[in-house]
């Protein structure tokens, strides 16, 4: 079973479009971290969420702890977005769970 | 600062040899955990050291084993390498546990090849 699911899996966007990416997880966590993979496998910690929302630049994310998820909102997508985004939950200390990451290319 | 420093970049092993892999954290972390990385299974949570204890332990077999050092450098190891092995292995540092509070910071990996 997956602790942790992600959608969509692959997601292409026109430059400029508004992107959404959702996580939801089936166990208690103290924190939810959305992480960025550029290919070459270099993993970039973008959030780290206990409740509410967190905004940098044009990333938002936000997570509601009573329905178990997570959204991670790219405003005004560029070609330089174009990664692999994946959510991951930490239950206890640093023993994640992660989703399967949902591959987003953005096309000028 | 420097970040999470990750060696061997690349390695390829034969079957049935075994690995070690480096990591030395940011300075005046003491969490490092690894993770195994595959296009099948994805990112796995393989163990967590803190201050030279294991904290923390995924599902691998016992072949799969670590070490943290006193100034919290870590390695893994992994004997008696079987196909299945070859992944991207990852390192990250944390001053503690993220879960209280403290951003995670990860290598650029040790991508290891079994032949």
């Amino acid at each position: 079973k997956n602790e942790v699911e992600q959608s969509p899996q692959n997601l292409t966007a026109q430059e400029g479009e508004f992107i959404t990416i959702n996580c939801s997880y089936s166990v208690g966590i103290s924190a939810l971290h959305w992480l960025q993979q550029h290919p070459g496998g270099g993993i970039v910690s973008l959030f780290m969420l206990s409740s509410g929302k967190k905004k940098h630049g044009r990333l938002i994310a936000t997570i509601n702890i009573q329905e178990k998820h997570s959204s991670l909102h790219i405003t005004a997508s560029h070609p330089r977005d174009s990664a692999v985004y994946i959510c991951a939950v930490s239950p206890l200390g640093n023993q994640f769970y992660f989703g399967t990451g949902t591959s987003l290319t953005v096309i000028p | 600062k420097a970040g999470v420093t990750q060696t061997p970049r690349y390695l390829i092993k034969t079957r049935g040899q075994q690995v070690t892999l480096s990591c030395s954290p940011i300075s005046g972390h003491r969490s490092v955990s690894w993770y195994q990385q595959t296009p099948g299974q994805g990112l796995q949570f393989l163990f967590e050291y803190f201050s030279e204890t294991q904290r923390n332990k995924g599902n691998f077999p016992g072949r799969f084993s670590g070490r943290q050092f006193s100034n919290s450098r870590s390695e893994m190891n992994v004997s008696t390498l079987e196909l299945g092995d070859s992944a991207l292995y990852l390192c990250a540092s944390s001053l503690n546990v993220p879960g209280a509070g403290n951003t995670i910071y990860f290598g650029e990996g040790s991508w290891l090849t079994v032949v």
